[in-house]
């Protein structure tokens, strides 16, 4: 797959756990998140995004916490499935460009 | 709706060549956005097209250009390729200040 090669660190979870993805973030001034997931063969898919005036969001399974005083992001994961086994990437808005950090890759054991 | 389709999917150029990928946005989007994706550098932006206009630009060099079509379909250009420009190409379209979508890419690889 795209991401075959890369570096990146790895976050291994049993199945049904939580997982929990960090990234830190480059720009005080940005004011836009987002994550994104990347499976094998496929380019990135939105997962959930967070403006800088929230610190928490929750969607369906993810919640998404931002820390603005330290510049970081976290993206959790509940009840973790095989199907979330994917590269996960954070990207922040600044000058209107979207960033991408170097991103995690999530594997999921049974 | 379909989604961002991109082509050719694989593409193999030796050095010295040009290359034009092609970007087809889903269906109402007028901003489509090109990024490179290599095991170095990550997900790097390239360009940002709106109704035909270059919207904003990364920092990549004057090899790298694109255009965008009146039916919102862009296409960008590599001029004289390097090794270092293999790499998975990925667009992207959105209606302006919504999510971007992604299409799956064209894996370019320069010999």
């Amino acid at each position: 797959g795209e991401n075959v090669g890369l570096h990146l660190p790895t976050l291994s979870v049993q199945e049904g756990d939580n997982s929990i993805i960090n990234c830190a973030y480059s720009n005080s001034a940005s004011d836009y998140f987002i994550w994104y997931k990347q499976e094998s063969g496929k380019g990135p898919q939105f997962i959930i995004d967070i403006r800088s005036n929230m610190d928490k969001r929750q969607g369906q399974r993810v919640t998404v916490l931002l820390n603005k005083t330290v510049k970081h992001l976290s993206l959790q994961i509940a009840a973790t499935q095989p199907g979330d086994s994917a590269v996960y990437f954070c990207a922040e808005t600044y000058t209107d460009k979207l960033i991408f950090g170097t991103g995690t890759r999530l594997q999921v054991f049974p | 709706k379909a989604g961002v389709t991109q082509t050719p999917r694989y593409l193999i150029k030796t050095r010295g060549q040009q290359v034009t990928l092609s970007c087809s946005p889903i269906s109402g989007h007028r901003s489509v956005s090109w990024y490179q994706q290599t095991p170095g550098q990550g997900l790097q932006f390239l360009f940002e097209y709106f109704s035909e206009t270059q919207r904003n630009k990364g920092n990549f060099p004057g090899r790298f250009s694109g255009r965008q079509f009146s039916n919102s379909r862009s296409e960008m250009n590599v001029s004289t390729l390097e090794l270092g420009d293999s790499a998975l190409y990925l667009c992207a379209s959105r209606e302006l200040e919504d999510e971007q979508f992604f299409g799956p890419g064209t894996r370019l690889t320069v010999l």
